[in-house]
C-alpha cells in the first residue's frame, strides 16, 4: 500500500508560486520524519533541494522553502522558472533505521 | 561533501546475483553517514533499498530484505551491494548515496548506474 502520498502532477505558470506536499497514510507528517526534497530531471541523479523540513541545500535558490502544512510536508516554489520543472521526491524517516520516498511530483512549468 | 561513483556489470542473468560498488571520494567512509543504495526501476519513483554505517550496522528495506546485502570495504573507502535471485523486476538505475545522521536526508549522490536483468 502507498505509506508515503504525493501529487502525480502539477502544474504551475512561469513566474507563479506551486506548492507540492509530502504525506503519511498513516497519520500527519511532523519534524520528527525529517521531511526532506529532491529534484531529479530526466538521466539525471536526483539534486537535494530541503532537508530536515525547512532547511534548503547548498546552491539551492531561495524561490524554494519547506514547511509543514495541514499536516503534510510542503515543498514551496516561489516564482516559478523553467527549469524548475521536474520530478520532485519527498522523502520521510519512519524510525528504526527505514527511510521511505513518495512516489514523486511531475511538475510542468507553462 | 563527498563524491560517490557507481560500478558494477550492466547485465545481470535471471535469477542471479547483482553486486554493484561504490567508491567514496573527498572524504572517508568512516564518516558519520549511513551508506546508502536507491534504486529507480525505467519511468518509476525512487526506492530506497538500504543502508550501512561504518561499523558494519545495516539497515534494509523490509521489501527487499531478505534479498540484499550491503557491506563496506574501509581500506577501500567503498561500500557495495548485493541483490540476489533477480528478476526483470530489478532492472533500474542504481545509485548510491551518503545519508546524513544528523539530518536524515541524502547529502550526496553518485550519477547513477543502469542494471538490466535479462538473458
Amino acid at each position: 500500500q502507498t505509506v508515503v502520498t504525493q501529487e502525480p502532477s502539477f502544474s504551475v505558470s512561469p513566474g507563479g508560486t506551486v506548492t507540492l506536499t509530502c504525506g503519511f497514510s498513516f497519520g500527519s507528517v511532523s519534524t520528527s520524519h525529517y521531511p526532506s526534497w529532491y529534484q531529479q530531471t530526466p538521466g539525471q541523479a536526483p539534486r537535494t533541494v530541503i532537508y530536515s523540513t525547512h532547511f534548503r541545500s547548498s546552491g539551492v535558490p531561495d524561490r524554494f522553502s519547506g514547511s509543514i502544512v495541514d499536516n503534510k510536508a510542503a515543498l514551496t516554489i516561489t516564482g516559478a522558472q523553467a527549469d524548475d520543472e521536474s520530478d520532485y521526491y519527498c522523502l520521510l524517516y519512519m524510525g528504526g533505521g527505514i527511510s521511505v520516498f513518495g512516489g514523486g511530483t511531475k511538475l510542468t512549468v507553462l | 561533501q563527498v563524491q560517490l561513483q557507481e560500478s558494477g556489470p550492466g547485465l545481470v542473468k535471471p535469477s542471479g546475483t547483482l553486486s554493484l560498488t561504490c567508491a567514496v571520494s573527498g572524504g572517508s567512509i568512516d564518516s558519520n553517514n549511513w551508506w546508502s543504495w536507491v534504486r529507480q526501476s525505467p519511468g518509476k519513483g525512487l526506492e530506497w533499498i538500504g543502508e550501512i554505517y561504518y561499523s558494519g550496522g545495516t539497515n534494509y528495506n523490509p521489501s527487499l530484505k531478505r534479498r540484499v546485502t550491503i557491506s563496506a570495504d574501509k581500506s577501500k573507502n567503498q561500500f557495495s551491494l548485493k541483490l540476489s535471485s533477480v528478476t526483470a523486476a530489478d532492472t533500474a538505475v542504481y545509485y548510491c548515496a551518503a545519508y546524513s545522521t544528523t539530518w536524515y536526508y541524502f547529502h550526496s549522490w553518485g550519477q547513477g548506474t543502469l542494471a538490466t536483468v535479462s538473458s
